[in-house]
């Protein structure tokens, strides 16, 4: 197994809060993601890494922001929670062109 | 904008059967095509890819088909197995970055 793990696994928090979620790999690959799924939408990207510090938008990047300052950890960052942004969330790591790996998600409800 | 299109939410397969998740994409930048299985609770795990330079691609059970006129990908199992049933994601990327994932199929093998 791909070497990814992600923190917290299920978290409960109230709307307006900050949440960060954790993705740490010790593959040293160099592209990481962070996706959403929801029913009848599939995985939706969010942001994702090409690089420490370097980042870029996904197709649905609103309320959520990413940081990256070791190749080995990207983190997301929801600003001010929302009931929208109840979801599972994955992190992936990718080398070149080639399969990305999936942590065990994180399932996030806001209340 | 759903650049990448699995039509079918679902299908129904008997066991033994062959079974063809469809996906269909826009973007013909694409150059780099993936399909994932994942189980409740877990994360995506790959099954196979192809590149835009080759139209099939086989690894034991599983066989994924490129037309690139079609902007079309298929996957085919053959045989089914109970163990199959689980939802179904094509992904597509162009260059090393970005992977856009379709809705998803959830597959349900018929013992």
């Amino acid at each position: 197994d791909a070497g990814i793990t992600q923190s917290p696994r299920h978290k409960v928090t109230e709307t307006g809060t900050p949440v960060t979620l954790r993705c740490h790999q010790t593959e040293n690959h160099r592209y990481m993601y962070w996706y959403r799924q929801d029913p009848g939408h599939g995985l939706r990207l969010i942001h994702y890494s090409y690089g420490v510090k370097d980042t870029d938008k996904g197709e649905v990047s609103d309320g959520y922001s990413v940081s990256r300052s070791k190749t080995e950890d990207f983190l997301l960052t929801l600003e001010s929670a929302t009931s929208s942004q109840t979801s599972v969330y994955f992190c992936a790591i990718r080398d070149r062109a080639a399969e990305a790996f999936f942590g065990q998600g994180t399932r996030l409800t806001v209340v | 904008d759903q650049q990448v299109k699995q039509n079918s939410p679902s299908l129904s397969v008997q066991e033994g059967r062959i079974s063809i998740l469809n996906c269909d994409y826009t973007n013909s930048m694409f150059d780099y095509f993936l399909w994932y299985k994942k189980y409740p609770a877990e994360g995506p795990t790959f099954l196979i890819s192809i590149s835009s330079i080759k139209d099939k691609n086989e690894d034991g059970r599983f066989t994924v088909f490129l037309n690139k006129s079609a902007k079309h990908l298929s996957l085919h199992i053959v045989p089914s197995q109970p163990g199959d049933s689980a939802v179904y994601f094509c992904a597509a990327s162009f260059g090393n970055e970005k992977l856009t994932f379709g809705t998803g199929t959830r597959l349900t093998i018929i013992p």
